[in-house]
């Protein structure tokens, strides 16, 4: 079965530049979707189709994938930011999550 | 659009269960039903989804056999069942929708935490 592989975590400072990472075997030939997920919260589709931001998700974010890497990028990270992140794709009806990074806003 | 889920059980390992997922809001029968779990210190995993139109189902490999999914068309409810519940099954279980085959999954309950606990 197909695997994704994210960092356990990421740190950045507020107003910088965060990027998360899903690493997978020619990952660039999928559609990847990412989710926002706040404790005691139910997840959020953030990015959806590796680039198309979803319904009421500032520009902040955005998204590319490439050869063997999907990446979520946030700018002007702020404090309401802070939450894991998963990436998740079809492997081909199967879906398929990342194990999750935690972004922390130092 | 709402997913409001069942509330929170309690059960012993060997029992029974089915937790709900009931769609407003929307054509409940455009949008695939999935169901996302979430053990203890954990990240999320895939349990399986359903096309309400046609009932037909797909599960996560290491879970088939164990969890069925089902639906009520005229309910506009989803259910997650087991037949025999493990400690092993305790997290939180969320049903989220997805409009087509590749689609992300737009719109999520609030989560079912079932314990399972002699």
């Amino acid at each position: 079965s197909y695997v994704l592989t994210q960092a356990p975590s990421v740190s950045v400072a507020p107003g910088k530049t965060a990027r998360i990472t899903c690493g997978g075997d020619n990952i660039g030939s999928q559609n990847v979707h990412w989710y926002q997920h706040k404790p005691g919260q139910a997840p959020v589709l953030v990015m959806s189709y590796d680039s198309g931001r979803a319904s009421g998700i500032p520009e902040r974010f955005s998204g590319s994938n490439s050869g063997n890497t999907a990446t979520l990028t946030i700018s002007r990270v702020e404090a309401g930011d802070e939450a894991d992140y998963y990436c998740q794709l079809w492997d081909p009806a199967t879906g398929v999550f990342g194990g999750g990074t935690r972004l922390t806003v130092l | 659009v709402q997913l409001v889920q069942s509330g929170g059980e309690v059960k012993k390992p060997g029992q029974s269960l089915r937790i709900s997922c009931q769609g407003s809001g929307y054509t409940f029968s455009d949008y695939w039903i999935n169901w996302v779990r979430q053990l203890p210190g954990k990240g999320l995993e895939w349990v399986g989804h359903i096309d309400p139109r046609s009932t037909f189902t797909t599960y996560n490999p290491s879970l088939q056999g164990h969890v069925s999914v089902s639906v009520d068309e005229s309910l506009n409810t989803a259910y997650l069942q087991w037949s025999s519940l493990r400690a092993s099954d305790t997290g939180i279980y969320f049903c989220a929708r997805q409009e087509g085959g590749l689609d992300g999954l737009d719109f999520w309950g609030q989560g079912t935490l079932v314990t399972v606990s002699s």
